[in-house]
């Protein structure tokens, strides 16, 4: 299976911060990679598919970067509403798997 | 407006079943896929399958690939998740969620989630 490992865990950062989120991959997996936002007792939300593509109404601050094993998640302007946890997820060959969140107070 | 409403909340018995329904409007249901994702409680996001409403095609996370089924129902615009011999660890909120219909690729709408709690 493809492990997906993302970093940091967790990050404490303030409005106006630039933050950024990394996801690894255990090989190579092209850009089929994607983002996810999940608040608190909600369902997830997809940010970022295939890597850089971004979904609709989701705002201009989120970049996604990367093919290949590494990708990155790019806040460029911190927002109150961006707290929660973010996940990557592969989508090259099942399992699909997630990495493990990371954690973002504001 | 494109919505995923699910039911089939509940506690279960250790190697009992759990069937959780997910009720797709807003959107041409045969148009799309379905993927199915859990949470175990204060854990992160699990794949477990994905079935086309379009053909019926499916493809299971070997882990659940003895207990698990997952089908539609093209005239109720339902998808639905089958687990089997279930475990206290197959306690999660179950998600579905919009995927596409020939792979799975990504999701783009999700329901709000089932918790079934396993618990003799």
């Amino acid at each position: 299976d493809i492990q997906l490992t993302q970093s940091p865990s967790s990050l404490s950062a303030s409005i106006g911060d630039r933050v950024t989120i990394t996801c690894r991959a255990s090989q190579s997996i092209s850009t089929f990679l994607n983002w996810y936002q999940q608040k608190p007792g909600k369902a997830p939300k997809l940010l970022i598919y295939v890597a850089s593509s971004l979904q609709d109404g989701v705002p201009s601050r989120f970049r996604g970067r990367g093919s290949g094993t590494d990708f990155t998640l790019t806040i460029s302007s911190l927002q109150p509403e961006d707290l929660g946890t973010y996940y990557c997820q592969h989508n090259y060959d099942t399992p699909y798997t997630f990495g493990r969140g990371t954690s973002l107070e504001i | 407006q494109i919505q995923l409403v699910q039911s089939g909340a509940g506690v279960k018995k250790p190697g009992a079943s759990l069937k959780v329904s997910c009720q797709a409007s807003g959107f041409t249901f045969t148009d799309w896929g379905i993927s199915w994702v859990r949470q175990a409680p204060g854990q992160g996001l699990e794949w477990m399958g994905w079935i086309s409403a379009y053909n019926g095609y499916t493809k299971y996370a070997q882990k659940f690939q003895d207990r698990i089924t997952m089908t539609t129902d093209a005239s109720t615009n339902t998808a639905y998740l089958e687990l089997t011999s279930l475990r206290s660890d197959d306690t999660a909120v179950y998600f579905c969620a919009r995927d596409q219909k020939y792979s799975s690729n990504w999701y783009d709408y999700w329901g709000q989630g089932v918790l079934v709690a396993v618990s003799s």
